[in-house]
């Protein structure tokens, strides 16, 4: 199926502990991006890609280190984890931000760093 | 800090009726694009309005962007219980690099 993959869907970390979370797509999108989503804020940008090998900040990069060896895979790295970091946490990715049909999105990984 | 802002944070009507959610933006902007989300789940694109346009209409929905006001709505037509969701509102803002910035939502329900 065609699409954004996530995985894991949950995961439970203690403070300190280092993981990464995975996003694959099969689209042939040249832009992804990595959200989280906290109550009441909305989804807030943490990096993004134009394309392999360029990444940038967005809005809250503050301990997550991303990396664009390929097309398909943009992988979000905690590097240690802490409470504030318990969040659900979306992948994009699409052709372009002004092509129509706009991002497509995972179905999330829940996080929850205690 | 958020690009857009929504308006209402939270929205309830009866079925049948229209829904009107409203966000506003801070600086320039190349496209504004509205997305739904299901609870729990990930995010859906509805439609796109470019920076040159002033109102789009897919369906049921129908898009106006005010570029002076800064500005755009998002109009449901005849809603139904299906269309209970949370409503983003996102900009996207062509600087060295392209982002896209979302705003925290609105929360519709539509009671059946």
């Amino acid at each position: 199926n065609a699409g954004v993959t996530q995985t894991p869907k949950f995961q439970v970390l203690k403070t300190g502990q280092s993981m990464t979370l995975q996003c694959a797509q099969d689209m042939n999108h040249e832009y992804m991006s990595w959200y989280r989503q906290d109550p009441g804020m909305g989804l807030r940008l943490i990096h993004y890609s134009v394309g392999a090998g360029i990444t940038d900040q967005g809005e809250v990069p503050n301990g997550y280190n991303v990396s664009r060896s390929t097309t398909e895979d943009f992988p979000l790295r905690l590097l240690s984890a802490a409470p504030s970091q318990t969040s659900v946490y979306f992948c994009a990715s699409s052709y372009h931000p002004d092509r129509a049909d706009g991002y497509t999105f995972g179905s999330g990984t829940r996080l929850t760093v205690v | 800090s958020q690009q857009g802002e929504e308006d209402p944070q939270a929205l309830s009507i009866q079925e049948g009726e229209n829904a009107t959610m409203n966000c506003s933006y801070k600086t320039s902007i190349n496209n504004l694009q509205w997305y739904r989300q299901n609870s729990g789940r990930g995010l859906v694109h509805l439609i796109l309005i470019r920076s040159n346009e002033r109102e789009k209409h897919s369906g049921r929905l129908r898009v106006t962007l005010d570029t002076s006001k800064k500005s755009s709505s998002l109009l449901i037509t005849a809603s139904r219980a299906a269309d209970t969701a949370s409503y983003f509102c996102a900009t996207y803002l062509k600087t060295s690099y392209d982002k896209v910035i979302f705003g925290p939502g609105t929360s519709l329900s539509v009671i059946p």
